[in-house]
């Protein structure tokens, strides 16, 4: 059974870049079909889309978010990441990985990302 | 990108009652690639159906999920005390996956 696990700093300097790792066990990243991303939920809000990557390596973004983020896939470390630039305090939030593969979901736990001088 | 819509954003229910929840599509979604989210306060979202009608696991038969195309339903035949929460639906069948904004169940 596929599990994934967020990694990466809990606080971000704004103005500075969001790096986010999904190290994904129980199955391969570069299995056919399968889409990874990255979805978010600021503080007593609802959920938001980032974006995806299809395991051809066509990506999809969020086009309020299009211009600041890039998603990658690292075959050799069986991770994916998420790059947000230019963080503001607005981009404080849970941020989780994610997979689909035909009808199954799977999500990670989740990790809390503070924009925060 | 497909905007899902959901209703009602509240909904008042008592212990025992039953709740039926609406999630609505901007556009067809592809192969009712669409799946429904508890989520407690603090908590993470938990998967209660995908493929608009398969519970997930460990998930009690009183939820249902049906629909197709632009129409999907939420249903929980008997309200527990624990089913007091937020409930999100969520399409995947596009790259650009899009969420519900919530719909929130509480005691009435």
């Amino acid at each position: 059974q596929l599990q994934l696990q967020e990694s990466g700093p809990g606080l971000v300097k704004p103005s500075e870049t969001l790096s986010l790792t999904c190290t994904v066990s129980g199955g391969s990243i570069s299995s056919s079909y399968y889409y990874w991303g990255w979805i978010r939920q600021p503080p007593g809000k609802g959920l938001e889309s980032i974006g995806s990557i299809y395991y051809s390596g066509s990506t999809s973004y969020n086009p309020s978010l299009e211009s600041r983020v890039s998603i990658s896939v690292d075959t050799s470390k069986n991770q994916f990441s998420l790059r947000l630039t230019s963080v503001t305090a607005a981009d404080t939030a849970v941020y989780y990985c994610a997979n689909t593969w035909y009808y199954k979901v799977t999500w990670g736990q989740g990790t809390l990302v503070t924009v925060s001088s | 990108e497909i905007v899902l819509t959901q209703s009602p954003g509240i909904l008042s229910l008592s212990p025992g009652e039953g709740a039926t929840l609406s999630c609505r599509a901007s556009q067809t979604v592809t192969n009712s690639y669409l799946a429904w989210y508890q989520q407690k306060p603090g908590q993470a979202p938990r998967l209660l159906i995908y493929g608009a009608s398969s519970r997930a696991t460990g998930i009690p038969d009183s939820f249902s999920g049906g629909g197709s195309g632009t129409d999907f339903t939420l249903t929980i035949s008997r309200l527990e005390p624990e089913d007091f929460a937020v409930y999100y639906c969520q399409q995947y069948g596009t790259s650009m996956w899009t969420f519900g904004q919530g719909t929130k169940v509480e005691i009435k």
